[in-house]
């Protein structure tokens, strides 16, 4: 069974410009969510999805969304790029109950200059 | 809302050696789950534990899960160069926060050969 894939792996962008990260989730897991990781504050939850609702959202300022297609692939947005926001982007995927393990993709890095 | 706490942060050991990392949520947790980082990689899933005062081994890991449902440890015996890596533990919120999985800052474990 084919993991979690994220694309791209690494991106750069310039600041104030917006990215688009996708994710395609383990078939016939349901539930996508989104994480942060940066060297300081570790793993920071962003939200997460189950048919096409989102059900959570972490603490992160509205220029961060996110959505989930009728096939679970799901996609995250940040617009208006700032420097803070260089991390490591992690979607994870897991079946349909709350705290189902996760398996998680390898990430798209994210380097705003 | 929900904080996840680790400790420690780094732990350094010599091939052979024991390690224990501790975790402390600041709720009650219905499981917790716990996840390796390798350098360069991402999360991958350990274990669940979900009854309280559950322990469960893995070869030369033993992870427990306090009594209260609000602590929890991962112990690794003899440590060998391929333990390597970050351990986090995770709970799922409570409520509303239910889909959520909240992570500890993480505890990064190098091995000295």
């Amino acid at each position: 069974k084919a993991g979690v894939t994220q694309t791209p792996r690494y991106l750069i962008k310039t600041r104030g410009q917006q990215v688009t990260l996708s994710c395609s989730p383990i078939s016939g897991h349901r539930s996508v969510s989104w994480y942060q990781q940066t060297p300081g504050q570790g793993l920071q939850f962003l939200f997460e999805y189950f048919s096409e609702t989102q059900r959570n959202k972490g603490n992160f300022p509205g220029r961060f969304s996110g959505r989930q297609f009728s096939n679970s692939r799901s996609e995250m947005n940040v617009s208006t790029l700032e420097l803070g926001d260089s991390a490591l982007y992690l979607c994870a995927s897991s079946l349909v109950d709350s705290g189902s393990p996760l398996h998680f993709g390898n990430g798209t890095r994210l380097t705003v200059t | 809302g929900q904080q996840v706490m680790q400790i420690p942060q780094y732990q350094h050991v010599q091939e052979g050696e024991d390690f224990t990392t501790y975790c402390n949520s600041s709720t009650t947790l219905s499981n917790i789950q716990w996840y390796k980082q390798r350098p360069g990689g991402h999360p991958v899933f350990l274990i669940q534990l979900v009854k309280s005062g559950e322990v469960k081994k893995q070869k030369r890991l033993t992870f427990q899960f306090g009594e209260a449902k609000k602590n929890s440890s991962l112990h690794i015996t003899a440590t060998q160069t391929t333990d390597v890596g970050t351990y986090f533990c995770a709970g799922p919120g409570s409520g509303a926060g239910s889909y959520q999985l909240t992570f500890g800052k993480g505890t990064k474990l190098s091995v000295i050969p």
